[in-house]
């Protein structure tokens, strides 16, 4: 049974150009959120997708962007990029909206800004 | 709001020592509490949680007890070994209040040497 899948799994982009990380959920899974951690912090939420909506955002700009397809797969896009926004960035899913039984979280996306 | 504060590390026990990682927490509403892990280079894993007061969570040898009149999560075992050696988050999930976003401590890292 296949987990939460993200790719690509590093990525090396420039300061002031766009990236897009893709997440695919756990079986059966229809909701997907999307956390940044910086190196030795815990993970902060960007935002949750549900039924193909944003449903929830954390406290980040517009530049951060997302979207979830019909077969609840999503994507995190930010543009514009700052050194700032190095971090791995980690997709959970879960079955349904709310977190009572913990999310399943993905090995991440290491962003490299340089 | 809601916050997690975490023990500060890093943490060093000689294996078969026994472990206590401290974890309060604020939150608006009723929060279901959690314990994750992270071992170096991979996403969170899931140890433990528990949706009201006075559960325990447990896992691999590792429990945690929810305290609402003193707001605790602690994260406890008592033969730690080896392999146990990782970065352990605390993390709440508060429905009722700001909706069902992770709210994550800044994670103590934990090494055992044989």
């Amino acid at each position: 049974d296949a987990g939460v899948t993200q790719s690509p799994t590093h990525l090396i982009k420039t300061r002031g150009q766009q990236v897009t990380l893709r997440c695919s959920p756990k079986s059966g899974h229809d909701t997907v959120s999307w956390y940044q951690q910086a190196l030795g912090q815990g993970p902060q939420f960007i935002f949750q997708y549900y039924e193909e909506e944003e449903r929830q955002r954390g406290n980040f700009p517009d530049r951060f962007s997302g979207h979830q397809f019909p077969n609840y797969s999503s994507e995190l896009n930010v543009n514009a990029l700052l050194l700032g926004d190095s971090a791995l960035y980690l997709c959970a899913s879960s079955p349904g909206r709310w977190g009572f039984y913990g999310y399943t979280f993905g090995s991440g996306t290491r962003l490299t800004v340089v | 709001g809601n916050s997690v504060t975490q023990m500060e590390g890093p943490v060093t026990l000689s294996e078969e020592a026994f472990l206590t990682i401290n974890c309060t927490y604020t939150a608006t509403g009723y929060p279901s509490l959690f314990w994750y892990v992270q071992y170096p280079g991979e996403g969170l894993q899931l140890l433990l949680k528990a949706t009201k007061a006075d559960d325990k969570g447990s896992n691999k040898g590792f429990e945690a007890t929810y305290r609402k009149e003193t707001t605790s999560f602690h994260l406890e075992k008592g033969s730690v070994q080896v392999s146990d050696s990782a970065v352990y988050f605390c993390a709440l999930s508060d429905p009722q209040g700001t909706g069902n976003q992770f709210y994550f401590g800044t994670g103590t890292s934990l090494t055992v040497i044989p």
